[in-house]
């Protein structure tokens, strides 16, 4: 059964740190891998997806890298800004293609 | 484009009150979900459609039933609330195995 692990819950840095988040899974028969963005009482935006073929993916001041073989994917944040600090979370599918797994996410807070 | 759109954006229900909660999306999307977010249980599956006309439970189908009226519209129905229900309702869409859209989501209170 896949599972999905997002170390540490909570983080706290002031502005302009580069930061890593984490993320493993323990099943690594997985097509793609996908960050999200959640602010306070809102959806979840994409932040970036991986597919298996790729190693990593950047969007702006994020990279994502996914290592299949063991089951680790991070999201890199370059100098980080007050208007990051959300909950991250990562996920993978299970079971079926149109089915994916959550972690429970890493709340990240940057201070001014 | 308005992508995911869900109502009502806030309900406060009796025990054993029934309630559809709607979702739209127009991204010509095959996929469509239902999620429940508690806090430190993380998102949850409820519902999935992989395509128009199919439904399968998720992680969490208990109390639920869903509808998945044409390709841009999947309903999901509470017929007898329970405060085990208080929930925020993510309803998502995506296409063949690519990214999720999520809409902003449902406040549930149970009473």
């Amino acid at each position: 059964k896949q599972e999905v692990t997002q170390i540490p819950a909570a983080l706290s840095v002031p502005e302009g740190e580069n930061l890593v988040l984490n993320c493993s899974f323990t099943d690594s028969a997985i097509y793609n891998l996908q960050w999200f963005r959640q602010d306070p009482g809102k959806g979840l935006t994409s932040l970036l997806l991986i597919q298996s073929s790729q190693r990593e993916q950047t969007s702006g001041r994020l990279n994502a890298s996914l290592d299949k073989s063991s089951g680790r994917s991070t999201l890199y944040i370059a100098a980080s800004q007050p208007g990051d600090s959300a909950t991250y979370l990562c996920a993978v599918p299970y079971s079926s293609a149109s089915k994916i797994i959550f972690g429970s996410g890493t709340r990240l807070s940057i201070r001014p | 484009n308005a992508g995911v759109t869900q109502t009502p954006k806030f309900q406060v229900l009796k025990t054993g009150q029934s309630m559809t909660l709607q979702c739209a999306q127009d991204m010509n999307h095959n996929s469509m979900y239902w999620y429940r977010q508690d806090p430190g249980m993380g998102l949850r599956l409820i519902y999935y459609s992989a395509s128009e006309g199919t439904t399968d439970k998720g992680e969490v189908p208990n109390g639920y039933n869903v509808s998945r009226l044409n390709k841009r519209e999947f309903s999901l129905r509470l017929e007898s609330a329970a405060p085990s229900q208080t929930s925020v309702y993510f309803c998502a869409s995506s296409a063949f195995k690519d990214t999720q859209y999520f809409g902003p989501g449902t406040r549930l209170t149970v009473l």
